[in-house]
């Protein structure tokens, strides 16, 4: 089956760990996202990657990172300097450019005790 | 910057009656997209609007794009339990790298 699978589904960690997030596709799509939702909001981005290797800051970028080293994978950092990173974590992709639809992962809810 | 609104933020709508959701942008835009979310899930892709003026029907949804390309509304008829979550709107950045979601219509079904 083609789609985006993110792990884990629930994440627990201590207060100044750094965490990472998952994000992998079998679309063979270009683009690539990250966004934040916080309980009965709507969705804010973090980072975006059009190509491998390259990386743009979305709307909240401080206190995350990201790489993209392949095409199917774009994993997100967390880190001690996310001041609230409790939050609902969605990946997504796209074909190529930012203009068409995008394919949403599960989502990964982390939360930071 | 780009905004996209939406109103109303929640909308609470008796079982078979039907109801219309709002969808504003402070520029015009290339394109319009729907997205739904039950609650627990994630987004999932709707509908693409592209020309000025459309009218996309899916079923019971019928969503239509502005003259001017700078609105968009989503109007649902006789409305069902399936219809709860919430119904974001998203449209493109001027650059075109990205999407600027709204905020999002929550929607609950009264049985």
């Amino acid at each position: 089956d083609g789609g985006i699978t993110q792990s884990p589904k629930y994440l627990f960690r201590k207060e100044g760990q750094n965490v990472t997030l998952s994000c992998e596709q079998n679309l063979n799509h270009d683009a690539m996202y990250w966004y934040r939702q916080d309980p009965g909001q709507g969705l804010r981005l973090i980072y975006y990657s059009q190509i491998v290797n390259d990386f743009q800051k979305g709307d909240i970028a401080e206190g995350y990172s990201v790489s993209r080293e392949k095409k199917e994978s774009f994993p997100l950092t967390v880190t001690s300097a996310q001041k609230n990173p409790t939050a609902f974590y969605l990946c997504a992709s796209s074909m190529s450019r930012g203009q068409d639809e995008q394919y949403f992962g599960p989502g990964t809810r982390l939360t930071v005790t | 910057g780009q905004q996209v609104m939406q109103i109303p933020q929640y909308q609470h709508v008796q079982e078979g009656e039907d109801f219309t959701t709002y969808c504003n942008s402070s520029t015009t835009l290339s394109n319009i997209q729907w997205y739904k979310q039950r609650p627990g899930g994630h987004p999932v892709f709707l509908i693409q609007l592209v020309k000025s003026g459309e009218v996309k029907k899916q079923k019971r949804l019928t969503f239509q794009f502005g003259e001017a390309k700078k609105n968009s509304s989503l109007h649902i008829t006789a409305t069902q339990t399936t219809d709860v979550g919430t119904y974001f709107c998203a449209g493109p950045k001027a650059a075109g790298n990205k999407l600027t979601f709204g905020g999002g219509t929550r929607v609950l079904v009264k049985p």
